[in-house]
């Protein structure tokens, strides 16, 4: 069966710092994978998501970017995190020709 | 522009009746509606699905109802149990295999 992890579970930085979240699946082959974020009272945002290794595609101009090293990783990253960044960061992922997305445990950020 | 909107934020329901979540959609192009529902601290799971050529889809207690020319669907629970308590969220896209969340809304089922 297929399962998506993601690390960590918490994280608290200074603004300023760098970011960067993990997110792996197993079980499936060149799976969409993607990136979301929600924000205190607000629903899920999609930041970025990716189709194939190298490719991504950014839904929301901002201080984030992601990258794909490996079919079945994706990263989260920032080079320099802002308060606005805190939110409960989602990885999803869904199989090439179908519809369901899968989600991964979440990363509460907190930049303070 | 919020495209799919929960305009309830929260809603309380005795165990055993119906749970009624509302959505709304302002893109005639979405084609494909998803519930989900998300526990504190956890990421969403996928509850039940609608295609747009159907009205109507259930799934046990669960059933998702689509009103096209409304621009309308809802998620019905009966009967309700104590531990549906938790945030739903609708979904929808438009066959790019991205889509657009509402808000959510918070479930409570009173025991």
């Amino acid at each position: 069966s297929q399962t998506i992890h993601q690390w960590p579970a918490t994280l608290v930085q200074p603004v300023g710092s760098p970011l960067s979240l993990e997110c792996t699946v197993e079980g499936t082959s060149n799976p969409n994978l993607y990136w979301y974020r929600q924000a205190a009272g607000r629903g899920l945002q999609l930041l970025f998501y990716s189709v194939g290794i190298g490719q991504i595609s950014s839904e929301v101009p901002q201080n984030l970017s992601a990258s794909r090293p490996q079919d079945r990783q994706f990263i989260l990253s920032s080079k320099k995190l802002l308060l606005s960044d805190s939110g409960f960061y989602l990885c999803a992922w869904s199989a090439g020709f179908s519809y369901e997305q899968y989600f991964g445990p979440g990363t509460r950020l907190t930049v303070t | 522009d919020q495209q799919v909107k929960q305009n309830s934020p929260s809603l309380s329901v005795q165990e055993g009746r119906i749970s009624i979540l509302n959505c709304d959609y302002t893109n005639s192009m979405f084609d494909y509606f998803l519930w989900y529902k998300k526990y504190p601290a956890e990421g969403p799971t996928f509850l039940i699905s609608i295609s747009s050529i159907k009205d109507k889809n259930e799934d046990g207690r669960f059933t998702v109802f689509l009103n096209k020319s409304a621009k309308h669907l809802s998620l019905h629970i009966v009967p309700s149990q104590p531990g549906d308590s938790a945030v739903y969220f609708c979904a929808a896209d438009s066959g790019t295999y991205k889509y657009i969340f509402g808000t959510g809304t918070r479930l409570k089922v009173l025991a």
